[in-house]
């Protein structure tokens, strides 16, 4: 699987855009990129994922970049609900074991 | 729709004590997960269920972790006995035939070994 690697830390002022980087330089061409997020005494959430075109849901945006190398997580409007552990994960679609790094911290700032 | 249920939420045991932690997946999920997760850690996995079978316990310690998931719905992970570095969290999590990598995760199990 191909290795990710993310800020440990990031602060966004609440009602900003939050945009959450991802670098997975050795990606290959059948492997998505997913995002799971970790709030506080809970298990983790799964946000979104995607192959090479941007996707966007009710609770996020994800950028691929045209070489897929990286990806930004774009909560568009952040919350103090929002503060949470982000995981940007690569995996081939259908596999079925995750591998969590260490993720991004994200502290929403009132 | 309910979430991933798991019991207990908290549990403190002295070491060398048994535990044991329980699971119940969504309905018509037929892969369950235990992950286990170490304070400022991601969640790693201990155990992939299809149904009834264990299709990956590489990374289950088996000297002292058990686990089971009879009719292939609730599932249960065990420890005996339990050592001072079993503190952690345990994560279930399970997902639809076909959609493994979008996981449903329960809210965990914190044990703490004295």
């Amino acid at each position: 699987d191909a290795k990710t690697t993310q800020p440990t830390s990031m602060d966004c002022a609440e009602g900003r855009a939050a945009n959450l980087p991802c670098n997975h330089s050795t990606i290959s061409g059948n492997e998505y990129v997913y995002w799971y997020r970790q709030i506080h005494s809970q298990g983790p959430q799964y946000i979104i994922h995607g192959l090479k075109n941007n996707e966007t849901n009710e609770m996020a945006s994800l950028i691929i970049t045209e070489d897929r190398k990286s990806s930004t997580l774009i909560l568009p409007h952040a919350t103090l609900r929002d503060t949470a552990v982000y995981y940007c994960i690569v995996r081939v679609t259908g596999a079925n074991n995750l591998f969590f790094g260490t993720g991004t911290r994200l502290t929403v700032i009132p | 729709e309910a979430g991933v249920v798991q019991s207990p939420r908290y549990k403190i045991i002295e070491k060398k004590q048994p535990v044991a932690f329980w699971c119940n997946p969504i309905s018509g999920h037929n892969t369950l997960y235990w992950y286990r997760q170490n304070l400022g850690q991601g969640p790693e996995l201990l155990i992939r269920y299809e149904n009834e079978e264990a299709v990956d316990d590489s990374q289950l310690p088996k000297d002292r972790f058990s686990a089971e998931r009879l009719k292939g719905v609730d599932s249960t992970l065990k420890i005996q006995p339990a050592e001072l570095g079993d503190s952690a969290v345990y994560l279930c999590a399970s997902s639809q035939p076909g959609r493994g990598a979008e996981q449903f995760f329960g809210p965990g199990t914190r044990l703490t070994v004295l």
